[in-house]
């Protein structure tokens, strides 16, 4: 089946730093990725849509400036934390739309501490 | 706007036995997809089940089968013969037909499996 990876699975990091977690599709062309957050035992709240070769698409109360999303190319999108603080601690998880399959796949997520 | 509802957030079943876990939906779109997510302590993201609204016939996918109610707007989910890794967290999610369009989850629920 299809297969999305993420990277890195874990990182730890200094407040005021900046985090970068690349997303890949591995067997599909993506044109279309999502980047999600999720706090322990809630759903996944839906931060922004990349496709493509253009800018990405931010939620409601999602600051663009802070999490930075390139998709440049159609099996990698990226997503930078920016001057991380604690507050940004949270599990990270990407995903990508295979539009042929009608399906969406997700990767095994990002936890992000910021210390 | 789409909204999902999983108003159980937690059930328990007994190995072996069959489970349904209930959601309910409500949007004004003709054409649109639905889901059953599952999420495992790992956390990733693993697709169980997918419906197409315009299909009447209930998807099936092995011990997972779906009780789709359009007029309703319903869609449960039924776990036959449930098997201690079936514990996870389940989401219910709905996507309009459309290029650019979106998953809306639930909250979950919280399924359980008793040895």
């Amino acid at each position: 089946g299809a297969v999305v990876s993420q990277h890195p699975s874990r990182v730890i990091c200094k407040s005021g730093t900046s985090v970068k977690i690349e997303c890949r599709s591995l067997d599909f062309q993506a044109t279309t990725m999502f980047w999600y957050r999720q706090f322990p035992k809630q759903s996944l709240m839906l931060m922004a849509t990349s496709n493509e070769g253009s800018k990405a698409t931010y939620e409601q109360g999602v600051e663009k400036d802070k999490f930075l999303i390139n998709h440049a190319s159609l099996t990698l999108s990226t997503l930078t934390v920016t001057s991380a603080h604690p507050e940004d601690s949270s599990f990270y998880i990407c995903s990508a739309r295979d539009r042929l399959a009608g399906k969406q796949f997700f990767g095994p997520g990002t936890r992000l501490t910021v210390l | 706007a789409q909204t999902v509802t999983q108003s159980q957030p937690e059930m328990s079943v007994q190995e072996a036995e069959t489970v349904t876990l209930s959601c309910t939906y409500d949007t004004s779109e003709n054409n649109y997809y639905l889901f059953w997510y599952k999420q495992p302590p790992s956390r990733q993201m693993i697709l169980v089940i997918r419906q197409e609204a315009y299909k009447q016939q209930n998807a099936t996918e092995n011990r997972f089968s779906v009780n789709f109610q359009k007029a309703a707007k319903s869609f449960s989910l039924k776990i036959s013969d449930s098997q201690l890794g079936d514990t996870a967290m389940y989401f219910c999610a709905f996507m309009p037909d459309g290029a650019n369009s979106k998953l809306t989850f639930g909250k979950g629920i919280t399924l359980s499996v008793r040895p």
